[in-house]
């Protein structure tokens, strides 16, 4: 399967911790992105890396790149029960430009 | 005023039937794209349409056939459903195509059951 590996699959934390989610991908990519779902609603955009880039900030949201090891890991400091969602990868590449996401990671943010 | 709007956003119907969702964007994007949300989460592209023309079409069964009348609008039509169709399906739309993939915004999604 061409689909992106996520983990943890799940990760629950305390209210304040910081939570930490990984990205792992099979082919060259052009540029990654996460994505934040809320129990039965659709996709949010949080942020894209570049291919060229290895890091990116937004807000609370640090993401990097390892496009050597294929790569990419989500943070998310000082978190809230407004966090608890399950975020997920989403990149493009690959000679068709095949857009996949990856598996997801449920994160609950105890209060 | 809703970027990426989908109906219907519940649709129960019998095993056999054909139904179509709807789905329409108001910003003005050229790409247009359907994904489908198995019931453990996974999220596989479907198709793509930029400017009413079809750039990915997904290892899809051909019961699913993709319209699009104008560039705002990406319906999907499902032939002689089947237990397996049961999923979420998502409506999104980029303003750049596949391979200059930039945010894609997501519709609320259409919950399938299909009996």
């Amino acid at each position: 399967s061409q689909q992106g590996e996520e983990d943890p699959q799940a990760l629950s934390i305390q209210e304040g911790e910081n939570a930490t989610m990984n990205c792992s991908y099979k082919t060259s990519i052009n540029n990654l992105q996460w994505y934040r779902q809320n129990s039965g609603r659709g996709l949010v955009h949080l942020i894209l890396i570049r291919s060229n880039e290895r890091e990116k900030h937004s807000g609370r949201l640090r993401v990097t790149l390892d496009t050597s090891k294929k790569s990419s890991s989500l943070l998310i400091t000082a978190s809230r029960a407004a966090d608890t969602a399950s975020y997920f990868c989403h990149y493009s590449g690959g000679s068709n430009y095949k857009l996949t996401f990856g598996k997801g990671t449920l994160l609950t943010v105890n209060p | 005023d809703t970027a990426v709007s989908q109906t219907p956003k519940y649709l129960v119907t019998q095993m056999g039937n054909d139904k179509s969702i709807k789905c329409e964007q108001n910003l003005g994007h050229d790409t247009m794209y359907w994904y489908k949300q198995d019931s453990k989460k996974f999220l596989k592209i479907m198709f793509s349409y930029n400017n009413k023309e079809l750039i990915i079409n997904e290892t899809v069964p051909n019961r699913f056939s993709p319209k699009s009348p104008d560039k705002a609008h990406l319906n999907l039509h499902i032939n002689s459903l089947e237990l397996g169709d049961s999923a979420v399906y998502f409506c999104a739309s980029s303003e750049l195509p596949p391979g200059l993939v930039y945010e894609q915004f997501f519709g609320p999604g259409t919950r399938l059951t299909v009996l």
